[in-house]
């Protein structure tokens, strides 16, 4: 089956520091990949995504790269501030379920410190 | 244009009671569907349905039921409260975009 691991957490920084979380995938299909991010008493909302190989997903300064030769998509940010304080997931959906369903990682806590 | 609202917030239950968790979107979405989020256990997917009419079982449905009238609603029920299904429940759907979901607040379940 499916399955995302995601570096454990909770990664504390400080403002302006370089971020890197580590995804890695298993997948039966070919995979579309997403990061979602979870702020404090909210829902999850989808950060960024990329649907093929070497694709680059970017947004608010966020970036990862589907990498299919070493199943990866870590997110990276150059420079966090602490409004980016939130639980980052990340994520997969496989043609094989139809994209029906998708299958997210446990989750890693990142805390931006002034 | 609301989103995908959940109702309550906030819930305790005693074991062995029943409710019903609410969901609805109003982004004319067919698929649906429910999460739990435990710590350290991401989320995991409890059921979920591609249409009014059509429901399936996700990863961990067992204590929970759901059906599908409408496109706008799919209501989560616990038929009997157990500990262990103390979490937070996000409910979801997603448009034509591939896997791109959208997450309602969450409720926060408690049973003691």
């Amino acid at each position: 089956g499916n399955s995302v691991t995601q570096m454990e957490g909770p990664v504390t920084l400080s403002e302006e520091a370089f971020l890197t979380i580590n995804c890695t995938y298993t997948a039966t299909g070919y995979p579309s990949l997403f990061w979602y991010v979870q702020y404090p008493g909210e829902g999850l909302q989808l950060l960024l995504k990329a649907t093929k190989a070497d694709d680059k997903g970017s947004n608010k300064g966020f970036e990862a790269t589907y990498r299919k030769e070493t199943t990866s998509f870590h997110l990276e940010k150059g420079s966090v501030q602490v409004s980016d304080s939130a639980v980052y997931f990340c994520a997969l959906s496989d043609e094989n379920e139809g994209y029906q369903k998708v299958t997210f990682g446990t989750g890693t806590k990142l805390q931006v410190i002034p | 244009n609301a989103g995908v609202t959940q109702t309550p917030k906030f819930q305790v239950l005693k074991t062995g009671q029943s409710m019903t968790l609410q969901c609805a979107q109003d982004m004319n979405h067919e698929y649906m569907s429910w999460y739990r989020q435990d710590p350290g256990m991401g989320l995991r997917l409890i059921h979920y349905s591609v249409g009014a009419g059509i429901t399936d079982q996700g990863e961990v449905p067992n204590g929970y039921n759901v059906s599908r009238s409408t496109t706008e609603d799919f209501p989560l029920r616990l038929l009997s409260a157990a500990p262990s299904q103390t979490s937070v429940y996000f409910c979801a759907s997603r448009g034509r975009e591939i896997g791109e979901q959208y997450f309602g607040p969450g409720t926060r379940l408690t049973v003691t």
